[in-house]
């Protein structure tokens, strides 16, 4: 039962460009979303999150945007740096629930 | 900053050995997570925990997997009798509120099962 789905498995942009990373989810009570980045052999690391009572979060290079109604969301990196290359990882969680629940990730890679 | 800090980083055991992983989460946090990713897969929920017991479990979470929060600081995952399938990165994760902002991740526990 995969509630929370990335189904871009890679993303390659060019560095100084807009990377939109993209998220779906099938759970109508997740109230909370968090975009995580992870290198290899680390743990993820947080970014952004959003709340379900917005529709944007912005927080320097990186914004989120949710779209409730057709339970999606994106991260935008702007602009996209040679560093920004990692997995990112989408999460949900909702009221009344402990786990937060995490995407199959995007592997982005921003190209010099 | 404060951090998640799990030992070992990396774990080899032949295949039903019991295995400890360890963890201290940040010190004011209540709620303490394991997560798991086999390789390059996505990030999985094993359980949570919560005032001295188990909130919620994954159907991954069976009887060989068990937690504890032996004193104030420690929290681990024990796995009795480890299969190959267990191979994997196994992180700890600590939130001082639920659902009100970020996981906090460990850097990660390699378990190689042979």
């Amino acid at each position: 039962d995969q509630q929370v789905k990335q189904n871009s498995p890679s993303l390659s942009v060019q560095e100084g460009r807009i990377s939109i990373l993209n998220c779906d989810y099938t759970n109508s009570m997740f109230d909370y979303f968090l975009w995580y980045k992870k290198y290899p052999a680390e743990g993820p690391t947080f970014l952004i999150s959003i709340s379900s009572i917005k529709d944007k979060n912005e927080d320097g290079r990186f914004t989120v945007f949710l779209n409730k109604s057709a339970k999606h969301l994106s991260l935008h990196i702007v602009p996209s740096q040679p560093g920004d290359s990692a997995v990112y990882f989408c999460a949900a969680a909702y009221s009344g629930t402990y786990k937060y629940i995490f995407g199959t990730g995007t592997r982005l890679k921003v190209l010099a | 900053e404060p951090e998640v800090t799990q030992t070992p980083s990396h774990q080899v055991t032949q295949m039903g050995q019991e295995v400890i992983l360890r963890c201290v989460p940040i010190s004011n946090h209540l709620y303490f997570y394991w997560y798991r990713q086999i390789l390059g897969q996505k990030v999985e929920f094993l359980v949570s925990f919560y005032n001295n017991e188990i909130s919620e479990k994954s159907e991954i979470f069976d009887d060989q997997f068990s937690v504890e929060r032996p004193d104030g600081s420690n929290f681990t995952l024990k796995i009795r009798s480890t299969k190959l399938e267990d191979s994997a990165m196994y992180f700890c994760a600590s939130i001082r509120q639920v659902n009100t902002g970020e996981l906090f991740f460990g850097e990660g526990s390699r378990l190689t099962v042979l």
